[in-house]
């Protein structure tokens, strides 16, 4: 079983949908969870850390539910722009972060 | 301020040989991290520096690949006799010193090709 599992997608949404991906993690000692971004054939690069009481950035949303193991992106209202590969990432041990494999969404006109 | 760069941006090679994989990190950034993407794949961690302390290489695949950072800044992942499964994006990423482990930037990347 990998560390960090994501459903790959792609997610096809119209613009101002609201999408949203889960994401499972193994290690039931992680403790801290973060979601990346990845356009095509670019780096990574962070999009919001996750906390526990769940957090907000404008139309991104993310929930963590420790007894189960998963974590949650929302986006409401979804931009041509939002198109893109979200990473779910999780802290391993000694500063490593764990990368599942991605969802790929596409929003489209 | 410039970001982290790597070098080159594409290389193809012949299996068997050897080929060496650069990455400048943001200047004053303490730690720094190799990962590899593969297609339809993940990032997987290689190998992390932080400062002086011994590197954290237990993400390394084989003993062909090896790593070494000078004087605290510049690295490079030495890969030897490639095979065509090495083929895959080569991230650096580098992140300074104090701040959480999610503030990595990463570099655009090498694309290495081994035909």
């Amino acid at each position: 079983r990998k560390e960090v599992e994501q459903d790959p997608g792609p997610f096809n949404v119209p613009e101002g949908a609201t999408v949203a991906f889960n994401c499972t993690y193994s290690n039931s000692a992680s403790q801290s969870f973060f979601w990346y971004r990845q356009d095509c054939r670019k780096e990574p690069k962070l999009l919001m850390s996750v906390y526990s009481s769940g957090n907000e950035d404008g139309r991104f949303t993310a929930q963590l539910n420790r007894a189960s193991q998963y974590i949650s992106l929302l986006i409401r209202d979804s931009k041509l722009s939002d198109s893109a590969t979200y990473l779910c990432v999780v802290k391993g041990g000694f500063q490593k972060l764990v990368f599942g494999t991605g969802t790929r969404l596409l929003v489209s006109p | 301020g410039a970001g982290v760069s790597q070098s080159p941006s594409n290389k193809v090679t012949e299996k068997g040989k050897d080929v060496e994989l650069r990455c400048d990190p943001i200047s004053g950034h303490t730690a720094l991290y190799w990962y590899r993407q593969s297609l339809g794949q993940g990032l997987e961690f290689l190998i992390y520096f932080q400062g002086n302390s011994a590197p954290d290489k237990s993400g390394l695949p084989s003993d062909r690949f090896s790593a070494e950072r000078t004087g605290g800044s510049v690295s490079t992942l030495t890969i030897q006799r490639t095979q065509q499964e090495d083929s895959a994006v080569y991230l650096c990423a580098s992140r300074g010193y104090g701040t959480s482990d999610s503030e990595q930037y990463f570099g655009p990347g090498t694309r290495l090709t081994v035909t």
